[in-house]
């Protein structure tokens, strides 16, 4: 079975520093993953997927994502902080192999502070 | 409409009562998803429909919780005999196609309160 781990509960950055909220899974074969962000009082919104071909992939809102697979991490990445990123964010992994089953696996997430 | 949508928004139910969650997927969207959030444990995978093939139950918690796809369209989710351990919000995805990883939209929730 498939498994998310983010290790940080909250991540506190101020406004135009850097921010990384990290991730790491745990699948046979090879994974599928997505970064996901929920908003107060909001559903979850998409934004970003690794599926394949170059590990950094580039997303919504100035959002990056660097997939590694000797690491079996996905960490969420942004150059420059804005205190309106201060939300939910979830990371989730989906099995390629057609047969284990099509609905993404998320961690806890982690809530993400930017202090002006 | 543009989005998923659910309703109703918030539910408040005494426990031991039956409830029905709606969910309207994005249309022309043939997978669809429910998924269960609870304060403290994450996201959690319910059930999940594609097309009119027979659903993957594998995430329903017991046998108190059941759901129906009509029409390849819209999803009744149904709890019967609520617990307050059911207390949770409860989200609805759909996506294009269950093969090929398209991303999953969500719709805003159903926040449900069992008393």
């Amino acid at each position: 079975a498939q498994s998310v781990a983010q290790p940080e509960d909250q991540v506190n950055v101020a406004e135009g520093n850097p921010l990384t909220v990290k991730c790491t899974y745990s699948v046979s074969g090879n994974p599928y993953l997505f970064w996901y962000v929920q908003y107060p009082n909001r559903g979850l919104q998409f934004l970003l997927k690794y599926i394949t071909g170059d590990n950094l992939v580039k997303g919504s809102y100035g959002f990056e994502a660097e997939f590694n697979k000797s690491q079996t991490s996905f960490h969420l990445k942004k150059p420059s902080a804005l205190v309106s990123d201060s939300a939910l964010y979830f990371c989730a992994v989906r099995p390629t192999r057609d047969n284990a089953g099509n609905m993404l696996t998320f961690g806890g997430g982690t809530r993400l502070m930017v202090k002006p | 409409g543009a989005g998923v949508s659910q309703s109703p928004s918030n539910k408040v139910t005494e426990k031991g009562k039956d409830v029905e969650l709606r969910c309207d997927p994005i249309s022309g969207h043939t997978a669809l998803y429910w998924y269960r959030q609870s304060l403290g444990q994450g996201l959690e995978f319910l059930i999940y429909f594609q097309g009119n093939s027979a659903p993957d139950k594998s995430g329903l918690p017991s046998d108190r919780f059941s759901a129906e796809r009509t029409g390849g369209s819209v999803s009744t989710l149904t709890i019967q005999r609520t617990q307050q351990e059911d207390s949770a919000v409860y989200l609805c995805a759909s996506s294009l196609r269950h093969r090929n990883p398209h991303e999953q939209f969500f719709g805003p929730g159903t926040r449900l309160t069992v008393l």
